[in-house]
């Protein structure tokens, strides 16, 4: 059974400050990925990584970076935190490397910056 | 980039009744349509996907068709029961999501 896990789920910080999302996943994917989830706009790809060291902007880079030092663990960093980055944000996981696999999501992290 | 679009937004039916949901993509090269169901407050997971070299896949109530020439597949569930209201999320290939459908069954 596929565990992805996100270091919180509720975070709240203060405009400036920098901020670490964690997620960790525990079966060998290959692929992790950050999305936001705000209302009407589905899940918006903000990075993914197809392996350690590796990471690739998505559709919305601005503002985040990330950092895949270990296979498993995947953060996303938000340098300087907005209150326009107040959102919903799941990690997910999938097995291999391509573009047909099923994802795996963590439980999310809402974040509200003040 | 590939972009997905996904109609309607919002969508209530009675109990019993069949729920279509229509997605569109625009990158003719993406092979794989998944579909993902989000319940309140818990994160999305799977329910049906189809590739590309298929027309149509079915589960149970659920099924799937896919439309390559016109680049468009849709969600079909039929004799809805209220476990069912959530919202669902189309995807082309792995990391291009719709906007989500809200489900609403009403008993």
């Amino acid at each position: 059974d596929v565990k992805v896990t996100q270091s919180s789920r509720y975070l709240v910080k203060r405009t400036g400050e920098k901020v670490f999302l964690e997620c960790v996943q525990d079966m060998d994917h290959e692929n992790m990925f950050w999305y936001r989830q705000d209302p009407g706009l589905g899940l918006r790809l903000i990075y993914f990584s197809y392996d350690v060291k590796m990471k690739e902007k998505g559709d919305i880079p601005e503002g985040y970076s990330v950092s895949r030092e270990k296979k498993e663990r995947f953060s996303l960093i938000l340098e300087s935190a907005s209150t326009n980055q107040t959102s919903m944000y799941l990690c997910a996981s999938s097995l291999t490397s391509g573009r047909d696999n099923e994802q795996f999501f963590g439980p999310g992290t809402r974040l509200t910056v003040l | 980039g590939e972009n997905v679009e996904q109609h309607p937004s919002t969508l209530s039916v009675q109990e019993g009744d069949s729920a279509v949901i229509k997605c569109t993509y625009s990158d003719s090269a993406s092979n794989y349509f998944p579909w993902y169901k989000q319940e309140l407050g818990k994160r999305p997971q799977l329910i049906i996907d189809i590739r590309s070299n298929v027309g149509e896949k079915k589960d149970q109530r659920i099924a799937v068709t896919l439309n390559k020439t016109a680049k468009h597949f849709s969600l079909h569930i039929t004799e809805t029961q209220p476990e069912d209201s959530a919202v669902y999320f189309c995807a082309a290939n792995d990391m291009r999501f719709g906007a989500g459908t809200r489900l609403t069954v009403k008993p």
